[in-house]
């Protein structure tokens, strides 16, 4: 099946460093990639789309300016949380899209997240 | 727009107890439907989907039909172990544009005790 990893799968910080966490697809082409963010005990909060090539699209109330992504080739994108503080301590998971098959989609695929903690 | 409402948890079973899951969404057109399960610590997992009404999805003894004329996609199990212990999310797609984000529903927290 389709794999996706996401590095590190934790790490600390120290408030006001910045903090880059990688999300790939292994086996296959993602065209679209998701950044979500999930508080503890919480659903998970859709942050932006990301397309290969293209700048991200960000949902309301997310700083683009400190959620910084690039999506820079068909399997790697990437978040970097910029000036990091201690309220950006959370879990941030990445979902891959493969593309339409045949009339129909693919399902997307989650990475197994990275916890975040800024001290 | 679209959404997902699940019923609120926690729910705690005893070990061989019967699981129901509600889940009810609202979309234009025919969505996919998803249930994933979240261990603790770890990202989301796939338990299962259905593309279609009447789909059956079932994997590790977990199933969810899939209702149209309810709009319904209910997650049931038979027997419960403490390994089932997580939180379960049903979610939804547009089949016909992926590169849209899946809608997820609240979460369920799901205790197993022996």
């Amino acid at each position: 099946g389709a794999v996706v990893s996401q590095h590190p799968s934790w790490v600390i910080c120290k408030s006001g460093t910045s903090v880059k966490i990688e999300c790939r697809s292994l086996d296959f082409q993602a065209t679209t990639m998701f950044w979500y963010r999930q508080f503890p005990k919480q659903s998970l909060m859709l942050m932006a789309t990301s397309n290969e090539g293209s700048k991200a699209t960000y949902e309301q109330g997310v700083e683009k300016d400190k959620f910084l992504i690039n999506h820079a080739s068909l399997t790697l994108s990437t978040l970097t949380v910029t000036s990091a503080h201690p309220e950006d301590s959370s879990f941030y998971i990445c979902s891959a899209w493969p593309g339409l098959a045949g009339g129909r989609s693919y399902e997307q695929y989650f990475g197994p997240g990275t916890r975040l903690t800024v001290t | 727009g679209d959404s997902v409402t699940q019923m609120e948890g926690p729910v705690t079973l005893s070990e061989e107890a019967f699981l129901t899951i509600n889940c009810t969404y609202t979309a234009t057109g025919y969505p996919s439907l998803f249930w994933y399960v979240q261990y603790p610590g770890e990202g989301l997992q796939l338990l299962l989907k259905a593309t279609k009404a009447d789909d059956k999805g079932s994997n590790k003894g977990f199933e969810a039909t899939y209702r149209k004329e309810t709009t319904s996609f209910h997650l049931e199990k038979g027997s419960v172990q403490v390994s089932d212990s997580a939180v379960y999310f049903c979610a939804l797609s547009d089949p016909l544009s992926g590169n849209t984000p899946l809608v997820f529903g609240k979460g369920t927290r799901l205790s197993v005790i022996a």
